[in-house]
């Protein structure tokens, strides 16, 4: 079993929709969860992290944290920039962050 | 200056090779690490280190011989490559390792194994 999955997408929707990006985990013990986004052919970066339940808001970005092991992240008025992959990651030990596939998403002008 | 650096950008080489992957944080990290991230973009950890001391290493082939002779630097030695191990290569660090840090990549390195 997967330890972090994501939704594979590609993920495609228009200039100023909302983009709903999902994430699951398996290990119950996981403390801290973090969205990437990577450009193509450039390196990770982080955009959101959230530690707690409930939900966590950066300008256009809301990430959520459920109980039931799933953490997504939600864009608001989504541009042509926000073009990218996304990757969920999860932090279960000290020195050991895990990454979900990534799910690839498009913003359509 | 770049926090995370690594060398070379783009590495070409002929299957059977040997051949090795540099990488410096200017942060003052304790931890560093090595991801390999695949056709697919999947990120997968190699290893991590904290202070110069190995903590996780994932099932990775024995061809793989992370070194690291201080916290700043951590370098990646690949000795007979093999077409599999065609991927890009980043090299990231965190303040302690602690779980509510977040990683700083480097820009990776693009290996192509012929």
């Amino acid at each position: 079993q997967k330890e972090v999955e994501q939704n594979s997408g590609p993920l495609s929707v228009p200039e100023g929709a909302i983009a709903s990006l999902n994430c699951t985990y398996s290990d119950r013990g996981s403390q801290s969860f973090f969205w990437y986004r990577q450009y193509s052919g450039k390196s990770p970066e982080l955009i959101m992290s959230i530690y707690s339940n409930g939900d966590k808001e950066d300008g256009r970005f809301t990430a959520q944290l459920k109980a039931s092991q799933y953490v997504s992240l939600l864009i608001r008025d989504s541009q042509p920039s926000d073009s990218a992959t996304y990757l969920c990651a999860v932090n279960s030990n000290n020195n050991d962050m895990r990454f979900g596939a990534g799910t690839r998403l498009t913003v359509k002008p | 200056d770049t926090a995370v650096s690594q060398t070379p950008k783009y590495l070409v080489t002929q299957m059977g090779n040997d051949k090795s992957i540099k990488c410096e944080q200017n942060l003052g990290h304790d931890t560093m690490y090595w991801y390999k991230q695949d056709s697919k973009k999947f990120l997968k950890i190699m290893f991590s280190y904290n202070n110069k001391e190995l903590i996780i290493n994932e099932t990775v082939p024995n061809r793989f011989s992370p070194k690291s002779p201080d916290k700043a630097h951590l370098n990646l030695h690949i000795n007979s490559l093999e077409l599999g191990d065609s991927a890009v290569y980043f090299c990231a660090s965190s303040l302690e390792g602690g779980p509510n840090e977040k990683l700083f990549f480097g820009s990776g390195t693009q290996l192509s194994v012929l």
